[in-house]
């Protein structure tokens, strides 16, 4: 079965610091992933993917992250937060083959604040 | 390009009242289709998925059904709402080819049950 773990429902940032945003996920089957972000009473937005190739992925709005098989992770990481980043991210396993293909299994998100 | 469109984007409904959602592809044919709820601080909750006409599958039981009466358009209804049943309700698309990667989300309508 797949799933996701989101540590930390709620961070917060100063303007210009490093964004982590980690997730962990579990898939019996090798994984493709995902960051979401969503603002206020609005639908999700894909920021990034990982499917296959190159473990370090480069989403919209200067974010990135890299998946690592030995940790089962997916952490989502910008060097230099700005105001505009405030929102909830959501991240994302499905599987790349068998039953259930392409089903998308989230984790409960986190809430990014960004201090000025 | 590919579009959805989810209406309406606001709701309040009466306890006991019936619901409808519908969500609309286009640009695509054959799409996955689903229906997620965010209920606040619960994260997001697959209700229904769809792998073509007539086909839904539940993931989990409650008030709510889902109809699929043409290959683009996805029907999200209750017979009589809860107060439970208030939330922010996403429909999303995924393509059938190129390895399903990622779903592709409407702008949500947010239902209060009063």
């Amino acid at each position: 079965a797949q799933s996701v773990t989101q540590l930390g429902s709620h961070v917060s940032v100063s303007e210009g610091a490093l964004v982590l945003l980690r997730c962990n996920y579990s898939s019996s089957v090798p994984p493709y992933l995902f960051w979401y972000v969503q603002y206020p009473n609005q639908g999700l937005q894909l920021l990034l993917k990982y499917t296959t190739g190159a473990t370090l992925v480069k989403g919209i709005n200067g974010f990135e992250a890299e998946f690592k098989k030995s940790e089962t992770s997916f952490h989502l990481t910008k060097p230099s937060a700005h105001m505009s980043d405030a929102a909830e991210y959501f991240c994302a396993v499905t599987r790349s083959r068998g039953s259930t293909l392409g089903r998308l299994y989230f984790g409960r998100g986190t809430q990014l604040t960004v201090w000025p | 390009s590919q579009t959805i469109h989810q209406w309406p984007a606001t709701l309040v409904q009466p306890v006991g009242s019936p619901l409808s959602l519908e969500c609309t592809v286009e640009g695509t044919s054959n799409p996955n289709l689903y229906w997620y709820r965010q209920a606040a601080g619960r994260g997001l909750q697959l209700l229904f998925y769809s792998v073509g006409i007539g086909q839904i599958s539940s993931e989990v039981p409650q008030n709510l059904s889902a109809s699929r009466p043409q290959d683009r358009q996805f029907i999200l209804s209750s017979k009589k709402l809860l107060l439970s049943d208030s939330g922010f309700y996403l429909c999303a698309w995924q393509s059938r080819t190129g390895g399903h990667t990622e779903a592709f989300f409407g702008q949500g309508t947010r239902l209060t049950v009063v």
